[in-house]
């Protein structure tokens, strides 16, 4: 069956160090997602994007995030500048045309010291 | 705006026993609702959904029905095993391409 990967699972960072959060989406699906869940606490959304642009976003996606497709294959996060408060866990997820459930990716935990 | 409200939880229950989950909505449109699993230490399952009014959603013995008229997609498990120890999260979606709205989770401890 195929499904959403993630790489790293785990990232450690310093405070105010970028990070790239990578993501392979199920190769038809054309939606694709991130999600972020603190610890013990509820998914958020952060970012859609189709069609090689974001399609909604939620506040918490400010100037620090961005989202990018660079080949066709890969769908990664990038926060510029990370914060304490950043670290959570963050799922990749990705859907077909269609309204359908979304998959999720195992998620990357984040960890920001 | 859309929201989903779900039970407090823990819910802990012995093996065996019957498992509702509750879940109500707020949304305009017609939303498709879906139950996620999260394993301990794991991502997020689909674990069923229902796209219209009155449809059942069902797997591994869980099921949830779309009550349209009550804005209610409650889980149930007629007999919970300790493998259903998770934490459950009822979610909604207007349409492609839009984020999917969830609730806070409801954890689930089931003891033999």
């Amino acid at each position: 069956e195929p499904e959403v990967t993630q790489t790293p699972s785990h990232q450690v960072t310093q405070m105010g160090q970028e990070v790239i959060l990578r993501c392979v989406p199920i190769s038809n699906h054309l939606y694709f997602y991130w999600y972020r869940q603190i610890l013990g606490q509820k998914v958020e959304f952060l970012v859609s994007f189709y069609n090689n642009e974001i399609s909604e976003k939620s506040e918490i996606f400010d100037d620090q995030f961005s989202v990018e497709r660079p080949d066709g294959s890969n769908f990664t996060l990038k926060i510029r500048s990370t914060k304490l408060e950043d670290s959570a866990m963050y799922f990749c997820a990705s859907t077909g045309l269609a309204v359908s459930s979304e998959y999720f990716g195992p998620g990357t935990r984040l960890t920001v010291t | 705006g859309n929201s989903v409200t779900q039970m407090e939880g823990p819910v802990t229950l012995s093996e065996e026993a019957f498992l509702t989950i509750n879940c109500t909505y707020t949304a305009t449109g017609y939303p498709s609702l879906f139950w996620y699993v999260q394993y301990p230490g794991e991502g997020l399952q689909l674990l069923l959904k229902a796209t219209k009014a009155d449809d059942k959603g069902s797997n591994k013995g869980f099921e949830a029905t779309y009550r349209k008229e009550t804005t209610s997609f409650h889980l149930e498990k007629g007999s919970v095993q300790v493998s259903d120890s998770a934490v459950y999260f009822c979610a909604l979606s207007n349409q492609a391409g839009t984020a999917l709205i969830f609730g806070k989770g409801t954890t689930l401890s089931v003891s033999s």
